[in-house]
This record gives structure tokens, C-alpha cells and sequence, in this order.
């Protein structure tokens, strides 16, 4: 079944805390985004990685990090938590380069930083 | 910087009637026009979409349609039921980016 997997589902951390939350996409897509959703706020575009090595910050950038070593696999880091990074999580791919064209959802990640 | 306006943010409909969603674009470029319906707890998922080439697609219940030269495009959902409850997400996208409105609930009254 074509799918975008993200893990953990739900976290809660503490402040300071490094956390990586996965993502890994069956489908041989290019394109790969992280999104953070907030009530009133939408999805803001945190990082996308156009292919593998190539990545480059959203909107909302500031606190994250992410790699793209292998085309299937993109995880976003969290070096140093901070409450202001609680959100609902989503990563996202597409088959084709750059565009939203098909955008495949993963099922979300829940992250509470106290 | 470029945006994608969404309106309204809240929508009640009674079942049976018409749900019209509007959105505004600035940047020009853009040129890709998805739908997303995320339903309470789960993920956005793609309902429908637009290129920029053309001005209305439809779907069975659902339809979109695109003004270029306006830059605003909306969606159509006839004959609302129940299960059409849920947030929609409109969005615009071109080469490289693709930018979200803020989303609407709508919410359908029995």
C-alpha cells in the first residue's frame, strides 16, 4: 500500500530535550515536506527536500532540522525543544518535483513540549 | 511575501444545500490549485485540483473553479451530507512552493 509513515504518532518531551520524529514514503517520491499545523493558523511549510542531499527551510524554520540521506527517508530534529514547538506534525510527499501535485499525507505527530 | 487568503473560516450549511469556499492568491506563478479535506483527527487528503489552464473541474459532488486573472478560485460542494463535514484546505502552488490558506471548517446541520 502507498503510504507516508511519520513516528511517533504522539510525544510529549521536555524542554531542551533532542527528538527526531521519522518519515518514510514508499512511493520513490522526489519531493518531501514537513509541516507544523496550529489552531487559526493552518499549515505552515517548515523544511522540503526537493531530492536526496537537497533541502531547504519553509516559513517557519527556526528550532528544526532535517536530512535527506536516502530518497524514502526524511526526519525532522528537534535539537533543542521549546514549548512554542508544540504542534500537530505532518509530513508530506509528491511524485513530482517542486509542485504539490498528489501530495500524500502522513497520519500526523502530536508533540508536546513541557 | 506571497499568501493564500481563505474564507470564511467557519461555514454552517444544512444538509442538502450548497458549501462555497473562496480563496486569493498573490503570487502570479502560481499555477497548481489542490483541495485538501481533513476530517477531525486524521490527515489532509486530496479531493480535488486545478491547473491553471483551466477554469472548472468537477466531481461528482464537488467542483472547483479558477479565475487567473483575479487570482481567486473556489470550491463547490452541492447536495452537503454529513460526512462532508470536515476542514478544507485550499492552496496554490507553483515550481517550488506550495502555500496553504488557513483553512474552513464546515460544519453540516441536520
Amino acid at each position: 500500500e502507498a503510504q507516508v509513515t511519520q513516528n511517533p504518532r504522539y510525544l510529549i518531551t521536555v524542554t531542551g530535550k533532542k527528538l527526531t520524529v521519522t518519515c518514510s514514503q514508499n512511493m520513490n517520491h522526489e519531493y518531501m515536506s514537513w509541516y507544523r499545523q496550529d489552531p487559526g493558523l493552518g499549515l505552515r511549510q517548515i523544511y522540503y527536500s526537493m531530492n536526496v542531499e537537497v533541502t531547504d527551510k519553509g516559513d517557519v524554520p527556526e528550532g528544526y532540522k532535517v536530512s535527506r540521506k536516502e530518497k524514502r527517508n526524511f526526519p525532522l530534529i528537534l535539537e533543542s525543544p521549546s514549548p512554542n514547538q508544540t504542534s500537530l506534525y505532518f509530513c508530506a510527499s509528491s511524485p513530482i518535483r517542486g509542485q504539490g501535485v498528489g501530495y500524500t499525507f502522513g497520519s500526523g505527530t502530536r508533540l508536546t513540549v513541557v | 511575501g506571497e499568501n493564500v487568503e481563505q474564507h470564511p473560516s467557519t461555514l454552517s450549511v444544512q444538509e442538502g444545500d450548497s458549501a462555497v469556499i473562496k480563496c486569493t492568491y498573490s503570487d502570479s506563478a502560481s499555477n497548481y490549485f489542490p483541495w485538501y479535506k481533513q476530517e477531525l483527527g486524521k490527515r489532509p487528503q486530496l479531493i480535488i485540483d486545478i491547473r491553471s489552464n483551466v477554469g472548472e473541474k468537477k466531481d461528482q459532488r464537488i467542483a472547483v473553479t479558477l479565475n487567473k486573472t483575479a487570482k481567486h478560485f473556489s470550491l463547490h460542494i452541492t447536495e452537503t451530507q454529513p460526512e462532508d463535514s470536515a476542514v478544507y484546505f485550499c492552496a496554490a502552488s507553483r515550481e517550488d512552493k506550495i502555500i496553504f490558506g488557513k483553512g474552513t471548517r464546515l460544519h453540516i446541520l441536520p
